[in-house]
């Protein structure tokens, strides 16, 4: 598979932990983001997505926080499984006439079995 | 099944001759875009299209052209590759132009100019 995310941060854990995958986004004006998951060789993949007007939000296995304040997003992903291994995206909706999705560098979560 | 599809999935080819990448999408999306991946810089935003006939440049035009005709096709077109082309590239669309939806993304056509 192609090789999508060198000189990434990286977080390795064992299968069954849970996980914690931060962001810190740029523009304080955004006020949608959206946490994306990209395995080797395909597109990025929707995971969940959280409103400003939000600080947390719950999908199966995963919870989105938004601080504000700091600027900052985490994915939390519990029971981390192999098939979880990939390389995680935020991304924010910047705003302007252009509805475009700015995208963070990536972190790659590796489990070990 | 909704998708983006993007054809070929890998394209390799000499600098100066001019290429197509095709991307489809069948869920009568509005907006659709297209992105270059690369290592250390993320996903970069190409050109957009907010809906038919409406195109505009993102952050890296340079070299490329789009045309957005009909609303389920938008190509990507490179004129003259140059090996700083090389790269990943993803077609992505999105419901509306306006307003917090994601994108779908398609699978990404890896492209080498040699």
């Amino acid at each position: 598979g192609e090789s999508v995310g060198l000189h990434l941060p990286t977080l390795s854990v064992q299968e069954g932990d849970n996980s914690i995958i931060n962001c810190a986004y740029s523009n304080s004006a955004s006020d949608y983001f959206i946490w994306y998951k990209q395995e080797s060789g395909k597109g990025p993949q929707f995971i969940i997505d959280i409103r400003s007007n939000m600080d947390k939000r719950q999908g199966q296995r995963v919870t989105v926080l938004l601080n504000k304040t700091v600027k900052h997003l985490s994915l939390q992903i519990a029971a981390t499984q192999p098939g979880d291994s990939a390389v995680y995206f935020c991304a924010e909706n910047s705003g302007g006439s252009n509805y475009k999705l700015t995208f963070g560098k990536g972190t790659l979560l590796t489990v070990n079995p | 099944e909704a998708q983006v599809t993007q054809n070929p999935r890998y394209l390799i080819t000499v600098t100066g001759k001019k290429l197509t990448v095709t991307c489809s999408q069948n869920m009568n999306h509005e907006y659709m875009s297209w992105y270059r991946q690369d290592p250390g810089l993320g996903l970069r935003q190409i050109y957009y299209s907010m809906n038919v006939e409406v195109t505009d440049k993102g952050d890296v035009p340079e070299g490329y052209k789009v045309s957005r005709k009909e609303k389920r096709n938008f190509p990507l077109i490179l004129e003259s590759p140059s090996p700083n082309q090389t790269s990943l590239y993803f077609c992505a669309s999105s419901l509306y132009a306006t307003g917090n939806y994601g994108y779908t993304f398609g699978s990404g056509t890896r492209l080498t100019v040699v």
